[in-house]
């Protein structure tokens, strides 16, 4: 079993529709939570971190960590064609927080 | 200003080549990473240096070797290149910091890749 469980996709969805994103984990001791963006031939760029349990917004974006259930989700707002990416979480343990342990990616495509 | 450069963006060569990546940050940060990402999009850790000194060190083939000639720059040497090293290479650079509730947290800002490809 991977650490990091996320479903690959292909995830399409039209122009305003709200995306749900989501990762699973096995992992205890990962206290640090991240989501990654990253457009075709480009590299992952932070989109949003947190590091405790609740939701936490910026813009349209809605990050959700569920530590009893293992669980991370991302949530899209009024979704654009330019979120058409590919959205990677990534976590990490207290003990050792330069190692980061990502997720496979979710391709996304939101349709005009 | 570009914030973490890598060259070259493009690597085409034979196998059996030895062949070099270079990265440079400019963000002063004093950790710097390189990740393989395979054609999955799996992206997986191999190494980590701190102010010059290795800290991570994943279960990567010896003829991978990092050097960190200061801690602005973090260059990748592959020996006799292989198909299966085909992928997209990132360097990657972080600041430690700390968040409330004493979380320390390295935030890593990724540049643009290296696309190796093996014949």
């Amino acid at each position: 079993q991977k650490e990091v469980e996320q479903d690959p996709g292909p995830l399409s969805v039209p122009e305003g529709a709200i995306v749900s994103l989501n990762c699973t984990y096995s992992n205890s001791a990962f206290q640090y939570f991240m989501w990654y963006r990253q457009y075709s031939r480009k590299g992952p760029e932070l989109l949003m971190y947190t590091y405790s349990s609740g939701n936490k917004e910026d813009g349209r974006f809605t990050a959700q960590v569920d530590k009893s259930s293992k669980y991370i989700s991302l949530f899209i707002r009024d979704s654009q064609p330019s979120d058409s990416a590919t959205y990677l979480c990534a976590m990490s343990p207290y003990s050792s927080a330069s190692k980061i342990i990502f997720g496979s990616g979710t391709r996304l495509s939101i349709r005009p | 200003d570009t914030a973490v450069s890598q060259t070259p963006k493009y690597l085409v060569t034979q196998m059996g080549n030895d062949k070099s990546i270079k990265c440079e940050q400019n963000l002063g940060h004093d950790t710097m990473y390189w990740y393989k990402q395979d054609s999955k999009k799996f992206l997986k850790i191999m190494f980590s240096y701190n102010n010059k000194e290795l800290i991570i060190n994943e279960t990567v083939p010896n003829r991978f070797s990092p050097k960190s000639p200061d801690k602005a720059h973090l260059n990748l040497h592959i020996n006799s290149l292989e198909l299966g090293d085909s992928a997209v290479y990132f360097c990657a650079s972080s600041l430690a910091s700390r968040l409330a509730g004493g979380v320390r947290a390295d935030t890593q800002y990724f540049g643009p890749g290296t696309r190796l490809t093996v014949l």
